[in-house]
């Protein structure tokens, strides 16, 4: 059984700081996702990974595959950026059914 | 280009009774799946559909059940009504055979009292 595992699960940080949220997982994975819920519900995907480094204005996204790990990490934060940010593994190659995993999910505040 | 929806956004019911919750998928994609969040918890998997057919099912009973269409839109059914099952539903769909591309929708707020 895969688990997802996510640090810190509560985050209070100024704005402009550099924000680093982790994630590990326990088995082998076809990809990685990391999402963003804000209040309310609505879900949003950030990044999709299956090796290397994404980035996206001031968000970068990591993963290592030998390690089980990924990071996010935000630049610059703003309040804006204050949300729950969900890390979720997918185990299938994508021609069978492959149902994502997720973490429990970061609650990030970032206060001006 | 619609991304995922879903329908309605809130619901109250009350225990014993029935729900069905409607999810259409990103244009393109085939592969429907259900999650269901609790209050301060992550999402977990109840299902997902692939060909009119459901095709892998997480830890749920029973009354959880579904359907997709030949227009690969989805209904997710519950019957019998537990207070438990008051969560937020979301649904996300996908292209087969491309893990890299799960879009989600916003979700459907179901109350059981």
């Amino acid at each position: 059984k895969n688990e997802v595992e996510q640090s810190p699960q509560n985050l209070t940080a100024q704005e402009g700081e550099f924000i680093t949220i982790n994630c590990s997982y326990s088995v082998g994975i076809s990809a990685l996702h990391w999402l963003q819920q804000h209040p309310g519900g609505g879900i949003v995907s950030l990044f999709m990974l299956s090796s290397g480094k994404k980035k996206h204005g001031r968000l970068i996204a990591t993963i290592n595959i030998q390690e089980k790990h990924s990071s996010l990490h935000i630049t610059a934060s703003h309040p804006r950026d204050s949300a729950v940010y969900i890390c979720a593994v997918s185990l299938g190659s994508g021609g069978g059914a492959d149902g994502l995993t997720f973490g429990k999910g970061t609650h990030l505040i970032i206060q001006p | 280009d619609a991304g995922v929806t879903q329908s309605p956004t809130h619901l109250i019911k009350t225990r014993g009774q029935q729900v069905t919750l409607r999810c259409s998928p990103k244009s393109g994609h085939d592969t429907v799946s259900w999650y269901q969040q609790a209050l301060g918890q992550g999402p977990q998997f109840i299902f997902q559909y692939y060909e009119e057919e459901e095709r892998q099912r997480g830890n749920f009973p029973d009354r959880f059940s579904g359907h997709q269409f030949p227009n690969y839109s989805s209904e997710l059914n519950v019957n019998a009504l537990l207070l438990g099952d008051s969560a937020l539903y979301l649904c996300a769909s996908r292209l087969a055979g491309d893990v890299l591309a799960e879009y989600f929708g916003p979700g459907t707020r179901l109350t059981v009292l």
